[in-house]
């Protein structure tokens, strides 16, 4: 299996307040992913990068910015985080040859009050 | 527009019950379709991809099967441990690369 950190894996926050998620993975994977995971609407993709630098946009963006510095880590900020991003959220990753399996974290649980 | 849907949303089940979960899906062109297991507080887990119409995956307990509008996960003589959310996702030519679109999943609880 592939090794993927998320962190934190529980935040509580406040409305308005920055708040950035981590994720790690050393598996050298070329693609990383972040989804968020609510009742009723299973995973939805949030942003993905395909690359060092290279980011794009998924279907709930709003509100959301990534960053991807080095291969093996893949960042979620929210800039301004409010009770509609209150939410489970999972980092994924896939490699190159096999770019349709995707690989999850364990999940950052995120409560914004 | 590519959707999946699941049902049932919900399965509780007695040990050795065996029984069968739906995946519908509507996509411009499949290019894959997946079946992950998830547990509570975990990430999902990859169980199956399928590609095309007529195809099967088997592992352990599980058997996943593809028709051209949906899938269906059976379940033979299921144990407690088989207890998961099982989710299916679809990635499609009209999509973006590597873009899969989740179902809500099925929510299975096996009783001993």
């Amino acid at each position: 299996d592939a090794g993927i950190t998320q962190s934190p894996r529980h935040k509580v926050t406040e409305t308005g307040t920055p708040v950035t998620l981590r994720c790690h993975q050393t598996e050298n994977h070329r693609y990383m992913y972040w989804y968020r995971q609510d009742p009723g609407h299973g995973l939805r993709l949030i942003h993905y990068s395909y690359g060092v630098k290279d980011t794009d946009k998924g279907e709930v963006s709003d509100g959301y910015s990534v960053s991807r510095s080095k291969t093996e880590d893949f960042l979620l900020t929210l800039e301004s985080a409010t009770s509609s991003q209150t939410s489970v959220y999972f980092c994924a990753t896939s490699g190159v040859t096999t770019n349709e399996k995707l690989f999850f974290g364990s999940g950052t649980q995120l409560s914004v009050l | 527009e590519d959707q999946v849907t699941q049902s049932p949303e919900a399965l509780r089940l007695q040990e050795g019950e065996s029984s069968s979960l739906n995946c519908s899906y509507t996509v411009s062109g499949l290019r894959g379709l997946f079946w992950y297991r998830q547990d509570p507080g975990k990430g999902p887990e990859f169980l199956f991809t399928l590609y095309s119409a007529g195809e099967e995956k088997e592992k352990e307990r599980l058997k996943a099967t593809l028709t051209k509008k949906e899938s269906f996960l059976h379940i033979t003589a299921p144990k407690p441990e088989d207890s998961a959310t099982y989710l299916c996702a679809v990635g499609s030519y009209g999509g973006a690369t590597n873009k899969l679109i989740f179902g809500t999943g099925t929510l299975l609880a096996v009783q001993p």
